[in-house]
């Protein structure tokens, strides 16, 4: 079975730093780009950034491009999301998703989607 | 890069029908793609992806009740004899190979009258 693990809820203060992580089993990780998505509190879906576990070729949307570090350890089949100095702000549920990928011949590109979810990391910031 | 419109809310009675859209923008309209699940206080669940031909493909376990369909740059789910576990809301995705990266739409809550 294809899972994404994500490890469990944080609490932190203003200006900490974190890392939270999510490892995948039953594919081949390293085949497979991963995304991170941001849900503030009974807000919508956000997409943060995507990183490809193989060659660690990372993409972050221009909203949290210098806010957030992601990386991926290839060797323990796991992506991570980092933050060097939180904010309230940043309170909010993050998922990590594994992006499959469909080539659309009549538009001549690949199709990225997201077709398995972790079931999510909470993170509250506050002081 | 592309932009995903959809209503914030949608509701109908058990056992009927609903249908959700979600519309690209302007110059997008052949945009393949993906519709997600949230029930409340669960994480997403992948549904279908869907190509501006109509065509789709579901995700394992997803129901029959469930079908997608297309026309111009509207993408539509509809939801058939719908049940309270149906109720949540429900996100459209895409992916702009320009930028290689993705968009969500902003989410249709759907209640189960």
């Amino acid at each position: 079975e294809v899972q994404l693990v994500q490890s469990g809820a944080e609490v932190k203060k203003p200006g900490e730093s974190l890392k939270i992580s999510c490892k995948g089993s039953g594919y081949s990780f390293t085949s497979y780009w991963i995304g991170w998505v941001r849900q503030m509190p009974g807000k919508g879906l956000e997409w943060m950034g995507i990183i490809h576990p193989g060659d660690s070729d990372t993409r972050y949307s221009p909203s949290f491009q210098g806010q957030v570090t992601i990386s991926a350890d290839k060797s323990i089949s796991t992506a991570y999301l980092q933050w060097s100095s939180l904010k309230a702000s940043d309170t909010a549920m993050y998922y990590c998703a594994r992006h499959d990928m469909y080539y659309y011949a009549s538009g001549s590109y690949w199709y990225y989607y997201m077709d398995v979810w972790g079931k999510g990391t909470t993170v509250t910031v506050s002081s | 890069q592309p932009v995903l419109t959809q209503s914030s809310s949608a509701s109908a009675s058990l056992g009927s029908s609903v249908k959700l859209t979600c519309t690209l923008s302007s110059g997008h309209s052949s945009y393949i793609i993906a519709w997600h699940q949230q029930q409340p206080g669960k994480a997403p669940r992948y549904l279908m992806k869907l190509e501006g031909s109509g065509s789709y493909n579901k995700g394992s376990g997803v129901p029959d009740r469930f079908s997608g369909s297309s026309s111009g740059a509207d993408r539509y789910l509809t939801i058939s004899n719908l049940q309270f576990e149906d109720e949540a809301d429900y996100y459209c995705e895409t992916w702009d190979s320009n930028t290689h990266g993705g968009v969500f739409g902003g989410g249709t809550k759907v209640t189960v009258l």
